[in-house]
Formats: structure tokens, sequence, C-alpha cells
């Protein structure tokens, strides 16, 4: 079945070093989304992308749709304790409403 | 405006038992999605309901079942309860108005079922 691969499963990084978590999915995907979960809290929606080699940037954070529409990746620049969660992503097949979501990469920051 | 909600914050159950999780989207939204988060395992896919109508079902037994009401509100039943079942169980909703390729999931805080 369709499926979306996340890794890595969790990152340990220093304050000021950078995290990248990437998504491949077995299928063309129509867009992509991510979300952050908190330790304790809930997902909370990030970003979407749509178009094919689309790169979004939200201050630290860099988010890259590829080419074929088949992987995606998460980068965050210089990481703050503020950063700790898991981060999720989530493809939208065709024109389906179903997301299918990646296992998620649990981000630890080490001040 | 008010967010997702979801009811109760934790359940404790024993083995054998029923949960009934209530969930209530945010207002205009017409599609509800069900997740089972267990310890390490992310987020697991367990119902859409949308319409009142359940759109899809996850790889789940049929112990895991539920309903959408008139008022979009949901209902997630899980019967005869093991201990595996024992996870945060979220719940999500979409707004039907928007086209379907830009849907955002908006979650509640879940609820925690522990299973004694």
């Amino acid at each position: 079945g369709q499926q979306v691969m996340q890794i890595p499963q969790y990152q340990h990084v220093q304050e000021g070093e950078d995290f990248t978590t990437y998504c491949n999915s077995s299928t063309t995907l129509s867009n992509i989304q991510w979300y952050k979960q908190r330790p304790g809290g809930h997902p909370v929606f990030l970003i979407q992308l749509v178009k094919s080699g689309e790169v979004k940037k939200q201050k630290r954070l860099t988010f890259q749709f590829g080419e074929a529409k088949k992987n995606s990746s998460l980068h965050i620049t210089a990481t703050q304790t503020t950063d700790v969660g898991t981060y999720f992503c989530a493809g939208r097949p065709g024109n389906n409403r179903k997301l299918i979501w990646g296992l998620g990469t649990s981000l630890a920051v080490n001040p | 405006e008010a967010g997702v909600t979801q009811s109760p914050t934790h359940l404790i159950k024993t083995r054998g038992q029923q949960a009934t999780l209530r969930c209530s989207p945010i207002s205009g939204h017409t599609s509800v999605y069900w997740y089972q988060q267990a310890l390490g395992l992310g987020l697991q896919f367990l119902l859409w309901y949308d319409e009142g109508e359940e759109r899809n079902r996850g790889n789940f037994p049929p112990r895991f079942s539920g309903r959408q009401f008139p008022n979009y509100s949901s209902e997630l039943n899980v019967n005869a309860l093991e201990l595996e079942d024992s996870a945060l169980y979220l719940c999500a909703s979409t707004s039907g108005k928007l086209r379907v390729r830009f849907v955002e999931q908006f979650f509640g805080p879940g609820t925690r079922l522990t299973v004694l």
C-alpha cells in the first residue's frame, strides 16, 4: 500500500547545530504537509508544499518538495531548545483527502 | 474561534471493558479523523468521518468503531479493551469548504486511554 517513510527516527543535537528530517513516499503526492508535536502536546500544522521543487522558509526552518513530488525535507538551521519535539510529514496521494503519515522524527536539543 | 475539543482528557479502564471517546470539531468543519498514538509508533490512522458517513478506516480490528453526529461531532468506541489499546487518541478536523487539495488538519488535545 501507500507509504511515507521518514528518517531518522530520532536525532539528538547540540544547540546551534543544524537538523534535517527526510520523507520519502512510495507514490507521487499532490501535496505534503509538515506538523510539529511538542512533548505532551498534539500535532500542529507547520506548512504545506504543493508544487514540484517548491522551497518554503519559516525563519530558521526550510521545507523542500522534490521535483518528482515523492520526497520532502525539513531543515532547521541553528537549532534551539524550543525546536524540541517530533516532526511529522503527511502526504496526500492524488486528490484523496486522506493523509498518509510518516512515523515522525523526534528531535532532542542539548542546551 | 474554539479549537477541536476532546473528552475525557484521561480515561482508565480494565481489560475487556468498553471505552467511549468524544470529539467536537471546529465550528464549520465537517470532517473528523481519529488517530491512535501509542508510544514510539507515530500516528496510526483509525477512522475518517465526513458529512456523517464513514469514509475510510485504518488497519484496526472491528472492535474499534465510531460515528459522526448531525452536528459533526464524533464518538470513537473501543470494545473488549486490550492492554495494547493504551495510547493517546487524537481527533482532528478539517473544513469541507476548501478545495480538496488544501486541507490542513486541526488536532484536539487528545484522550489518554490507559487499560489496566
